[in-house]
């Protein structure tokens, strides 16, 4: 089962601009985290976001958690044609075994 | 350096034969996973293993199994049963978090392409 569901299914933007990606999901959370993947390569963990915390921020990337929405997003500023790739959020339900799991993905095309 | 091993990168299955996929990491993490990716679909779970000699089934686990013996390795073998088994398959493994669990980034492969003859 596919807990995270990201929107856009796709983005393309200008270098220059700000991309955002969005992520819902349905159960309660231990935490999210939000993965960068390069067509035919292995995913890139970004940033990881605890259920109690609101706002992170990592170089040009900031994530917000929003636990009473069930949603997250992640914001690109000044994108670069080298943050073409796709994005995938993932979610670790609070509880039980605690097995990340993935959304279908942003795919962010970033013209030069 | 620390990482993940995936290999081969491309494999071909003829019908009726099993495969293997070899998955080596030396981050001594605990936790490890097998995920299946078709194209442009999000990454489903098939198979993980939190600590060595036990496993457990994700959400696609028919047609497939794994073993952990070594903390070190989780081969996971595509049989004759998996009647689709053309995807891209990625290996990941994580840390166990403070008070149980494996709720902490995942480290992953550069994946193993399979595709049917």
């Amino acid at each position: 089962s596919q807990q995270g569901e990201e929107d856009p299914q796709a983005l393309s933007i200008q270098e220059g601009e700000n991309a955002t990606m969005n992520c819902s999901y349905k159960t309660s959370i231990n935490n999210l985290q939000w993965y960068r993947q390069n067509s035919g390569r292995g995913l890139v963990h970004l940033i990881l976001i605890r259920s109690n915390e609101r706002e992170k921020h990592s170089g040009r990337l900031r994530v917000t958690l929003d636990t009473s929405k069930k949603s997250s997003s992640l914001l690109i500023t000044a994108s670069r044609a080298a943050d073409t790739a796709s994005y995938f959020c993932a979610t670790v339900p609070s509880g039980g075994s605690y097995i990340p799991t993935f959304g279908r993905g942003t795919s962010l095309i970033v013209h030069p | 350096d620390g990482g993940i091993t995936q290999s081969p990168k491309y494999l071909f299955r003829k019908e009726g034969q099993n495969v293997t996929l070899s998955c080596e990491q030396n981050l001594n993490h605990d936790a490890m996973y097998w995920y299946r990716q078709d194209p442009g679909q999000g990454l489903r779970l098939i198979y993980y293993s939190q600590i060595v000699n036990d496993f457990q089934k994700g959400d696609i686990a028919e047609g497939y199994s794994v073993s952990r013996e070594k903390k070190e390795s989780f081969p996971l073998t595509v049989t004759s049963a998996q009647k689709n088994p053309t995807a891209f398959y990625l290996c990941a493994s994580n840390r166990r978090g403070q008070g149980g669990g494996s709720r902490e980034k995942l480290f992953f492969g550069s994946g193993t392409q399979l595709s049917v003859l």
